[in-house]
């Protein structure tokens, strides 16, 4: 089955960038599918960032669209998420997940989800 | 912006009693609405996609009822592993949120 693994630096400075990376197994990138990644504050609720297909398309959300780059490797299966210019506000658990049907005028879900990544931004 | 407000924010249940849990939009999301639980430590579950599709492997227990404006995740007799935070997301146009949660706990 798909499976997601996120990974990258748990530390991050304020005003620097953060970078994590999504592996994907069971499952090629390249057949179908977009792929995105959410955050949790601690002891808050999700909020999506943005996804990503395979030829690249993107969509972001507005509120975090000027600081968020998200790009596909489709030769490693994996998808990747930096965002720049953080503060204490961007520390949160980050998730990837599969983000299913994301085409206009129907639903549009995320299953499954990688296990998460907590990232602290601190000096 | 389209906002999710769920209700209540937490739910104090008893093991095999019923769990009803609602999700209102601030306008209409038609069926576009899905479930998620999420337990502590881990990653959010699906459970229900379109308001009332159960997805693959989630017991029947499980139930999503609404359209409109107006949602509901039923829990038909709360089982231990059931205690958990339980999300509804939308997507309009290409802006995809979560409700705030609620946490259904044991009373």
């Amino acid at each position: 089955q798909v499976q997601l693994q996120e990974s990258g630096p748990g530390l991050v400075k304020p005003s620097e960038t953060l970078s994590l990376t999504c592996a994907v197994s069971g499952y090629s990138i390249s057949s179908g599918y977009y792929w995105g990644w959410i955050r949790q504050p601690p002891g808050k609720g999700l909020e999506w960032i943005g996804s990503i297909y395979h030829s690249g398309s993107t969509y972001y959300n507005p509120s975090l669209k000027s600081r968020v780059t998200i790009s596909v490797d489709t030769s490693k299966n994996q998808f990747s998420l930096k965002l720049s210019s953080v503060t204490a506000a961007d520390t949160a658990v980050y998730y990837c997940a599969r983000h299913v049907r994301v085409v206009p005028a129907v639903g549009s879900w995320f299953d499954p989800w990688g296990q998460g990544t907590l990232v602290t931004v601190s000096s | 912006e389209i906002v999710l407000t769920q209700s209540p924010a937490t739910l104090s249940l008893s093991p095999g009693e019923r769990a009803t849990l609602s999700c209102r939009a601030s306008q209409s999301v038609s069926s576009y609405l899905a479930w998620y639980q999420q337990k502590p430590g881990q990653a959010p579950r699906l459970l229900i996609y379109d308001a009332s599709n159960r997805a693959t492997g989630i017991p029947a227990r499980f139930s999503g009822s609404g359209s409109g404006t107006d949602f509901t995740l039923t829990i038909s007799s709360l089982e231990p592993e059931d205690f958990a935070v339980y999300y509804c997301q939308q997507r309009s146009n290409w802006l995809f949120t979560f409700g705030p949660g609620t946490k259904v706990d044991i009373k």
